[in-house]
């Protein structure tokens, strides 16, 4: 097991409405990146944090903002939900150094929309 | 696209036996790195492979990385049933982000 948490496990929310994810990275690690898992399909970067600043961002809308706190834990949050936003979401954290350094995986929390 | 494609999308196999897995994929690499993941879980790193290795070894796992091929394989020996698991090659390119493919399925009989 990683030293990394995610909160809620498992959450349902219906279309339209708005939801925060949270993440407690490994301690020591300054980075965050959270990535979306639809069913059956590999995960899919959404952005990363460094530092309390984003640091990269993939292919979603506006409507996925985060957050990364001074104590490096982070928030996913997603507003105007759609049905296709059900998924796995995974926050994944790194330690200090160079880019190729290994990512350190939640157990996800898994939402569903309505 | 810089996503890594995994080779078979499934694979069933008796315990003992060996597993080998590969992935493909188009673009100049920093590093390829593989993980596993258990029922929709969290995803758990195996093994990490530079563009300037060409095999590594961690325990049961052996990785081998082609470059001019453009490929990387994974081998699991003496394969347990514990091993049941989704297997997913995740690629480090120019981006500095990592991109995962869609993964493989393995499936480890007692």
């Amino acid at each position: 097991e990683t030293g990394v948490t995610q909160s809620p496990t498992h959450l349902i929310k219906t279309r339209g409405q708005q939801v925060t994810l949270r993440c407690s990275s490994q301690s020591g690690h300054n980075t965050v990146s959270w990535y979306q898992q639809a069913l059956g399909q590999g995960p899919q970067f959404i952005f990363q944090y460094y530092r309390e600043e984003e640091n990269g961002r993939g292919n979603f809308p506006p409507r996925f903002s985060g957050l990364q706190f001074p104590n490096y834990s982070s928030e996913l949050n997603v507003n105007a939900l759609e049905l296709d936003d059900s998924a796995l979401y995974l926050c994944a954290s790194s330690p200090p150094g160079g880019r190729e350094e290994t990512q350190y995986f939640g157990p996800g929390t898994r939402l569903l929309v309505l | 696209s810089q996503q890594g494609e995994e080779d078979p999308q499934a694979l069933s196999i008796q315990e003992g036996e060996n597993a080998t897995m590969n992935c493909s994929y188009k673009t100049s690499i920093n590093n390829l790195q593989w993980y596993r993941q258990n029922s929709g879980r969290g995803l758990v790193h195996l093994i990490l492979i530079r563009s300037n290795e060409r095999e590594k070894h961690s325990g049961r796992l052996r990785v081998t990385l082609d470059t001019s091929k453009k490929s990387s394989s994974l081998l699991i020996t003496a394969s347990r049933a514990a091993d049941t698991a989704s297997y997913f090659c995740a690629l480090l390119g120019g981006s500095e982000k990592l991109v995962f493919g869609k993964g493989m399925k393995l499936t480890v009989n007692p």
